[in-house]
């Protein structure tokens, strides 16, 4: 059973353009969490997803930031005129349906986006 | 609470003492607890978690404890290893409710050989 698949592992994107970044859950997870990391930093909140729908998106920016999980295939976080400040690591997380089995979150290897 | 972005508190430790990692919490729902290890380059793994009912549970090497009068829980890693040296993160959720997990802000850990 392959764990959370993200892909690039690196990407780098010049200011101004278009950085979108997959996350294939685990078998069987229909929970999608993506998160922010900046170096020596914590993971910050970006948002929740559950198929075809955003559960919570309280932590992403307002603009050039969007995040859809489909019915088919991968979890997609697009970052629109990317500028040096999304230069970051980007964690998706996914977890099993069900209530009381959704806490535990696996984590993929990142995404290092670096935008020069 | 959610981590803010704020700068890792750091811990270090010579190898083969035990280390104690520290988490406050302030949502008083919370009733589910975890701890994640992320090593360098890599993401979070799942290490241990403790539900509200216990005050203790151990797992190898590791054991998590927790406080609920003060809202506070800890990790301790016994005989720390170099291998253990990383980023611990403590997260805390409510199992009866779909809001997501709140991850604290984290500890790195430094074993000096």
């Amino acid at each position: 059973n392959a764990g959370v698949m993200q892909n690039p592992r690196h990407l780098v994107r010049r200011r101004g353009q278009e950085a979108r970044l997959r996350c294939s859950p685990m078998k069987g997870h229909s929970h999608v969490y993506w998160y922010r990391q900046l170096p020596e930093e914590g993971l910050k909140f970006m948002v929740y997803l559950q198929k075809e729908n955003i559960i919570d998106e309280s932590g992403m920016p307002k603009e050039r930031f969007s995040a859809e999980f489909p019915k088919e295939g991968p979890s997609i976080l697009r970052i629109q005129q990317v500028v040096r400040g999304d230069s970051a690591a980007y964690f998706c997380a996914s977890s099993p349906a069900g209530l009381l089995a959704k806490n535990i979150q696996y984590f993929g290897a990142g995404t290092r986006l670096s935008v020069l | 609470g959610e981590s803010v972005g704020l700068h890792l508190p750091t811990l270090s430790v010579q190898e083969g003492d035990n280390s104690i990692i520290n988490c406050a919490y302030s949502n008083s729902a919370s009733d589910y607890f975890i701890w994640y290890k992320q090593e360098s380059g890599k993401g979070p793994q799942f290490i241990i978690d403790i539900r509200s009912n216990m005050d203790k549970r151990q797992g190898q090497r590791v054991t998590v404890l927790l406080n609920k009068t003060v809202k506070h829980l800890s990790l301790q890693i016994a005989a720390t290893q170099p291998g253990d040296s990383a980023v611990y993160f403590c997260a805390m959720g409510v199992e009866t409710s779909y809001d997501k997990v709140i991850f604290g802000p984290g500890t790195s850990l430094s074993v000096i050989p």
